[in-house]
């Protein structure tokens, strides 16, 4: 069965920072691209950032760019989100999800973990 | 940057209805679409992709279609488990990706 466990959320200031961790079981991780998604309360989804397979290629969306960096430990089955220079706009849940094979979507997501930017 | 105009923003609708979303990219995205449903409290979950392809293990009242612009989901026999909010998600500019506003389905 596949899973992925967030952890790392919580309250912080602006400007602070916070690292985001994933930890995936029930498929060979190193196969499998991999996301960030977020959903600020009450509000839609938000893509983050994307990381293939071998880390070869990394992605950001605008709003976190220069703020985010995204890694991955394939030995270690897992998946971060290093979050600098954190703003209020930036709370929201944060999903961990597993990229399908072969096309752009999202097939498992994580439970999520709760970021909250306030002073 | 692809904008994606999802409605309605809510329904409510009885158990055996029809329901169809529609969803609108502000360009061509060919078929580059996919749909998600959110339960209260808990993560998406992929139904559609590629417009009209179902996921394994999706209900088979529930499916999709369109291309280039204009794209319906369509779940034919309302059920009372598919209360939830549905998303499309557009990834036709990779590597960004952009999701539609949301609609939340209600029963009547």
């Amino acid at each position: 069965e596949v899973q992925l466990v967030e952890s790392g959320g919580g309250l912080v200031k602006p400007g602070g920072s916070l690292r985001l961790s994933c930890a995936a079981s029930g498929f060979t991780f190193s196969s499998y691209s991999m996301n960030w998604v977020r959903q600020a309360p009450g509000k839609g989804l938000e893509w983050v950032s994307s990381i293939s397979s071998s880390s070869s290629y990394i992605y950001y969306a605008d709003s976190v760019k220069g703020r985010f960096t995204i890694s991955r430990d394939n030995a270690k089955n897992s998946l971060y989100l290093q979050m600098n220079s954190l703003r209020a706009e930036d709370t929201a849940v944060y999903y961990c999800a597993r990229g399908k094979s072969g096309i752009a979507a999202i097939d498992y997501w994580g439970q999520g973990t709760l970021v909250t930017v306030s002073s | 940057d692809i904008q994606m105009t999802q409605s309605p923003s809510s329904l409510s609708a009885s158990v055996g209805d029809r329901v169809t979303i529609t969803c609108q990219a502000s360009q061509d995205i060919s078929n580059y679409l996919n749909w998600y449903q959110q339960k209260p409290g808990k993560a998406p979950k992929l139904l559609i992709y590629d417009a009209s392809n179902l996921e394994t293990g999706v209900p088979s009242r529930f499916s999709g279609s369109g291309s280039g612009t204009d794209f319906t989901f369509t779940i034919s026999s309302l059920q009372p488990e598919d209360i939830a909010t549905y998303y499309c998600q557009q990834y036709d500019n990779l590597p960004s990706w952009t999701f539609g506003q949301g609609t939340k389905v209600e029963i009547k």
